[in-house]
């Protein structure tokens, strides 16, 4: 059974660009959260995701913006990338009323 | 609004030694409680978790109890082992009909020396 995978595993891009994630939920899962850790820090909630639409959202500007297909899988888009946007971009899966499981991470770096 | 706070870290310890890691947090409503660690290069792993006051969650030879009168969690082991380096994270979450949304601590680096 593949837990979560996440792709690419790393991704250079340039200040200004935007950049698409992705991440393929754990089977059986439906719900799919996105979190963002920059170094040295703890992952800090973005948005989650359910039944293709996003149902809670954390304290980021509209610049972060996601997506959930009918298989669940899951894209996470940031536009206008800012150096501050340097970090690991985990995704965690989930049903409602279970803990998540997380994926090994997308690691970002704007330069 | 909801929070977590750990000790501050790194925390380095000889193997077989005692650990605890420190972890209180702030929170509207009853939160479910957890510890997840990540070793290096790698993603969250769930370690142990509590959802009431006075549950005990334990895994690998590690515990924590949610202690509501102190707004705590705080982890522990009796004998450390080199194989736990690892940074440990102290999280919670308030809405058990989201798939828990997850509040982290900053997290607290642990090495165990041989």
């Amino acid at each position: 059974d593949a837990g979560v995978t996440q792709s690419p595993t790393h991704l250079i891009k340039t200040r200004g660009q935007q950049v698409t994630l992705r991440c393929s939920p754990k089977s059986g899962h439906d719900t799919v959260s996105w979190y963002q850790q920059a170094l040295g820090q703890g992952p800090q909630f973005i948005f989650q995701y359910y039944e293709e639409e996003e149902r809670q959202r954390g304290n980021f500007p509209d610049r972060f913006s996601g997506h959930q297909f009918p298989n669940y899988s899951s894209e996470l888009n940031v536009n206008a990338l800012l150096l501050g946007d340097s970090a690991l971009y985990l995704c965690a899966s989930s049903l409602v009323n279970t803990e998540a499981f997380f994926g090994q991470g997308t690691r970002l770096t704007v330069v | 609004g909801n929070s977590v706070t750990q000790m501050e870290g790194p925390v380095t310890l000889s193997e077989e030694a005692f650990l605890t890691i420190n972890c209180t947090y702030t929170a509207t409503g009853y939160p479910s409680l957890f510890w997840y660690v990540q070793y290096p290069g790698e993603g969250l792993q769930l370690l142990l978790k509590a959802t009431k006051a006075d549950d005990k969650g334990s895994n690998k030879g590690f515990e924590a109890t949610y202690r509501k009168e102190t707004t705590s969690f705080h982890l522990e082991k009796g004998s450390v082992q080199v194989s736990d380096s690892a940074v440990y994270f102290c999280a919670l979450s308030t809405n058990s009909n989201s798939g828990y949304a997850l509040n982290f601590g900053k997290g607290t680096s642990l090495l165990v020396t041989p």
